[in-house]
């Protein structure tokens, strides 16, 4: 069956400092794709990386980050200089070749960025 | 382009009743999803549609669920005697790739059922 753990529910920085996301996922399957959404107050999901168990190339995109270590069944997603924009609720989420297109969600982590 | 639209936003209703939820994706996105969000928790899966059928709708959590998508666009989600536990956010995604889990699932800005 196939688990994502947030561990971190709420998160509080200030403004410019950088902060990392913890995501741990179990699956059975060798193939499955990992996705990080964003979730601010309006309450819609915005899209932000997804990655393939084949890729454990890390990503940057502006001030994101993510490393993915197949070893430790870990996709941390890291902002670099945190703005108060970033505030938000952080989901990770699974899917396995085996379930098809369903996506299996952790329960969030809620950033707040203070100025 | 729209995203994807959900209506109503908000609906209140009363313990027994039925209800419909409408979504209406992304033109030309064949694959069509449904999860439920409850307060403080991640989104969780209900069904899956590959155009007018249900792909996966092992996610739903009894028969008082039901959803279709007869025209292969616009989909319905339909709650018989609802109770106070289906109180949630209800959303809606699509893709436009046969798989899904290749390309990002597109979501919607929910609609927040309540029961009274």
């Amino acid at each position: 069956a196939q688990k994502v753990t947030q561990a971190q529910t709420e998160i509080s920085v200030v403004e410019k400092e950088d902060v990392t996301l913890d995501c741990v996922y179990e699956t059975r399957d060798t193939t499955y794709y990992l996705f990080w959404y964003k979730q601010p107050p309006s309450g819609e999901l915005v899209f932000l990386i997804r990655r393939n168990s084949f890729d454990e190339q890390n990503e940057i995109s502006g001030r994101y980050s993510w490393n993915f270590q197949k070893s430790t069944s870990s996709f941390n997603f890291t902002i670099t200089a945190s703005q108060v924009v970033d505030s938000a609720v952080y989901f990770c989420a699974l899917s396995e070749e085996t379930s098809g297109s369903r996506l299996t969600f952790g329960e969030g982590t809620q950033l707040t960025v203070n100025p | 382009g729209a995203g994807v639209s959900q209506t109503p936003s908000n609906k209140v209703t009363e313990k027994g009743k039925y209800v419909e939820l409408r979504c209406d994706p992304i033109s030309g996105h064949t694959a069509l999803y449904w999860y439920r969000q409850s307060l403080g928790q991640g989104p969780e899966f209900l069904i899956y549609f590959q155009g007018t059928g249900a792909a996966d709708d092992s996610g739903l959590p009894n028969d008082r669920f039901f959803a279709v998508r007869p025209e292969g666009s616009v989909s319905t989600l339909k709650i018989q005697r609802t109770e106070r536990g289906d109180s949630a956010v209800y959303l809606c995604a699509s893709s436009s790739n046969r798989e899904g889990r290749l390309n990002e699932q597109f979501f919607g800005p929910g609609t927040r059922l309540t029961v009274l």
